[in-house]
């Protein structure tokens, strides 16, 4: 069980254009997902908390207008990066924390990864 | 700042020898601990969780907290080649996780 799906798990896309990543809970249900960046040799690093029916909360230092973020229902969030450019390159990760009892254990998606050119 | 700090590695240990990570962490409100086991490429996939002070064992895993120290440190039994990875010490931030930079391990046959 707990396990969380990213769709695509890679995507390369000319700059200026727009890529949506999907991450959806398949067995259980989220109110919280959790968006994270990697660059190579870089660890995770939180852009935002998605919450399903609000507006998600950005880090400080990510453009909540270029990474926009979208938690329609228990088991899907949306990240769209807009007018990607090249430095936005990276391995986008999702993860996703269950309803239900206190947990502090959250389950991470496979990653998506972006390459801009 | 809230920073979790690990040494990057590599760190370098023969078959069958006892690997030990080491974390530090820079925010006492943090209540909750996690090792993970990062494949090159991959998404990192959870070893273990500590929340009390002391020692807490899973197979060849057993992870260290000390919380007056700040420090939380993982030790691998019995290294296995396919131990080979990136550790990532992660402390909560509330519900999100703030992650080290992660050690390299090697484990050499």
């Amino acid at each position: 069980g707990a396990v969380v799906s990213q769709h695509p798990s890679w995507v390369i896309c000319k700059s200026g254009t727009s890529v949506k990543i999907e991450c959806r809970s398949l067995d259980f249900q989220a109110t919280t997902m959790f968006w994270y960046r990697q660059f190579p040799k870089q660890s995770l690093m939180l852009m935002a908390t998605s919450n399903e029916g609000s507006k998600a909360t950005y880090e400080q230092g990510v453009e909540k207008d270029k990474f926009l973020i979208n938690h329609a229902s228990l088991t899907l969030s949306t990240l769209t990066v807009t007018s990607a450019h090249p430095e936005d390159s990276s391995f986008y990760i999702c993860s996703a924390f269950p309803l239900g009892p206190p947990s502090y254990e959250q389950y991470f998606g496979p990653g998506t990864r972006l390459t801009v050119t | 700042q809230k920073e979790v700090e690990q040494n990057s590695g590599p760190l370098s240990v023969p078959e069958g020898a006892i690997a030990s990570l080491n974390c530090t962490y820079s925010d006492r409100g943090s209540q909750s601990f996690f090792w993970y086991r990062q494949y090159s490429g991959k998404s990192p996939e959870l070893i273990m969780f500590i929340y009390s002070n002391g020692d807490k064992e899973d197979g060849r895993f057993t992870a260290q907290l000390n919380k007056a120290s700040q420090y939380v440190s993982l030790l691998i039994r019995d290294s296995q080649p396919s131990d080979s990875a990136t550790y990532l010490c992660a402390v909560n931030s509330g519900y999100a996780l703030n992650f080290g930079k992660g050690t390299s391990l090697l484990v050499t046959p």
